[in-house]
Order: C-alpha cells, then structure tokens, then sequence
C-alpha cells in the first residue's frame, strides 16, 4: 500500500517562526499536494507539484512557500506563523493528474500561539 | 464562484439501514466526483470515483450516482454497520484550471447500534 508520511501529528509554535512540515511519499508518485482543513471549510488547496524541483499555488498560498528537491519529499514552509495558520494540514500524493485517487498522510495539526 | 455543499450536520442513522448523503455543486461542471472517509484525527481515503458519463457505480455496499442535471451526487451505504461511522467528503475535479480536486466540507455519519 502507498503510505505518505507526515513528520509530526501535532505542532505547536510561536506567532513568527519559520516552520517546516515534511511528507514523505514512498510509491514514486509524480505529484504531491499540501491542504488545510478548517471545520465548515472544508479541505483547501495551497500548494501542488508535479515534478521536482516544481510548484504550482493552489487556491490559498498566501503566507506558505513549499520545496520539493527530491521526488518523494514535499516540505510545506511557513516562513512567519501567525496565529490564523493554526490548522490541520495534509500531505497527499498521486500517480497522474488528479483524476487519480489521492493518497492522504495522517495530517499534522499545527497550533501558532 | 464555484460552490459544493454537503450537510454540515451529522446524519444518525440505525444499523442496517441504509444511509445516503448529498453531494450539491453550483458553478461548476466536473468531468468527475470522488468520495473519500475520513475517521478523526486521520486524512482522508479514498472510496469511488465516477465521471461525468456515468449514472452510477457501485462497490460492495456503496452505491454513488451522478447527475450533472440536477448538479447533484448522493452516496449510499447499504446495511450500514456502526464501523461506517465516519466523516465523508466529496470532490469535483476535470475541467477547471490545473485539473484539481475540490472537496467539499464532508457530512458526519454516525450509525448506531
């Protein structure tokens, strides 16, 4: 089975860190994804990447950037955490476009205090 | 803009029975819906998908339709078993920029015995 790893299920930091969150995926998928989830908000885009070394904004990318140097990792990076960033984040991947099914890791929730 | 809507509140049912939920999009006209579980604390997995040429598709006990009249999916769990419990999500993808999925807020499903 496809198993996409996130580095931490909870994270709590301070208003202005930089904060890292890794995914990892072990199934040699082309494309990655970076989501929040937000009670009534349901999941909300805010990176992708199809290929090494490349990224694309999804619907919310203001205030992440994201890094992708090798094809199995995806780093999401919040460069000054505030506190409207506290949220679930999820890592997926999948093997073409998103026509196929995504892979989810089991989030990490993220707490800026 | 481009709207899905899935009732926020939670559906109680008894076991055995049969559950269904809605799935209603405006604004949009996919080239095809996913429905994915989601059990707390986890991220979602993937369940069925149906493209736009397709009435309906089935999976052991799970029964999803399409229609692109009425802009609306319904998703069934026949003979539900307090293991269904869960929150489920659907998405619309194709036909939009960048081929992405978007989810709607998912509607809780919890089966009593």
């Amino acid at each position: 089975d496809v198993k996409v790893t996130q580095s931490s299920r909870y994270l709590v930091k301070r208003t202005g860190e930089k904060v890292f969150l890794e995914c990892v995926q072990d199934m040699d998928h082309e494309n990655m994804f970076w989501y929040r989830q937000d009670p009534g908000l349901g999941l909300r885009l805010i990176y992708f990447s199809y290929d090494v070394k490349m990224k694309e904004k999804g619907d919310i990318p203001e205030g992440y950037s994201v890094s992708r140097e090798k094809k199995e990792r995806f780093s999401l990076i919040l460069e000054s955490a505030s506190t409207n960033q506290t949220s679930m984040y999820l890592c997926a991947s999948s093997i073409q476009g998103a026509r196929e099914k995504l892979f989810f890791g089991s989030g990490t929730q993220l707490s800026v205090l | 803009s481009q709207k899905i809507e899935q009732n926020s509140e939670a559906l109680n049912i008894q076991e055995g029975k049969t559950a269904t939920l809605t799935c209603n999009y405006t604004n949009y006209s996919p080239a095809y819906l996913q429905w994915y579980r989601q059990d707390p604390g986890r991220g979602p997995v993937f369940l069925l998908l149906i493209r736009e040429n397709e009435k309906e598709k089935r999976k052991e006990r799970l029964k999803v339709t399409f229609d692109t009249t009425l802009k609306q999916s319904l998703f069934h769990i026949t003979a539900s078993q307090p293991a269904d419990s869960a929150t489920y999500l659907c998405a619309l993808g194709g036909n939009n920029a960048g081929n992405m999925l978007t989810f709607g807020g998912g509607t809780r499903l919890m089966v009593k015995p």
